[in-house]
């Protein structure tokens, strides 16, 4: 069964530190996956995906994501953390039997202090 | 281009009762899908319809239920309420089914008391 973990619930980091969100997963065949945020009283808003290609692949508000294939991971990453970015982050993957069927990770809470 | 949007934005109902939500997808989006939000469960599927068919359905009991209308358009109904029920609804649209991703309205927040 294709699942995704966020080992952690929640990563504190300062402003303008470089920030990493961390997501592994399990899926039978090729991966689709990609990375959400929601902000309070919000729904998903999307960031970034990974189909094929490039293993670096960067996405809105300038965050970027690593697949990793061989430690089945795809951390989000971002140089310069701002307060504007704590929300709750979202990894998920495209269940291999449904098209638009997403499996999401539990999430993980950012908080970036001044 | 306008996002999803999701009507009502937040819902009070007593246990029993049925519930209809609705979405309207981003023009030019053919496929909806329905997902709960839960404290404890997490981000759920619900199901997904394309082309006015139901394509996926998820791991909730018949009392879900849903339809797409010719303009793409969503509702899912839940009937027979129970005081577990309560949750944020999401809608998501995409373009295609695939590699495409889903863009999110802001839910539906439903209390069943």
């Amino acid at each position: 069964a294709q699942s995704v973990a966020q080992p952690e619930d929640q990563v504190n980091v300062a402003e303008g530190n470089p920030l990493t969100v961390k997501c592994t997963y399990s899926v039978s065949g090729n991966p689709y996956l990609f990375w959400y945020v929601q902000y309070p009283n919000r729904g998903l808003q999307f960031l970034l995906k990974y189909i094929t290609g490039d293993n670096l692949v960067k996405g809105s508000y300038g965050f970027e994501a690593e697949f990793n294939k061989s430690q089945t991971s795809f951390h989000l990453k971002k140089p310069s953390a701002l307060v504007s970015d704590s929300a709750l982050y979202f990894c998920a993957v495209r269940d291999s039997g449904g098209y638009n069927k997403l499996i999401f990770g539990a999430g993980t809470r950012l908080a970036v202090h001044p | 281009k306008a996002g999803v949007t999701q009507t009502p934005r937040y819902l009070i109902k007593t246990r029993g009762q049925q519930v209809t939500l609705s979405c309207s997808p981003i023009s030019g989006h053919r496929s909806v899908s329905w997902y709960q939000q839960t404290p404890g469960q997490g981000l759920q599927f619900l199901f997904e319809y394309f082309s006015e068919t139901q394509r996926n359905k998820g791991n909730f009991p018949g009392r879900f239920s849903g339809r797409q209308f010719s303009n793409s358009r969503s509702e899912m109904n839940v009937s027979t309420l129970e005081l577990g029920d309560s949750a944020l609804y999401l809608c998501a649209s995409s373009w295609d089914r695939g590699s495409y991703e889903q863009y999110f309205g802001p839910g539906t927040r439903l209390t069943v008391t």
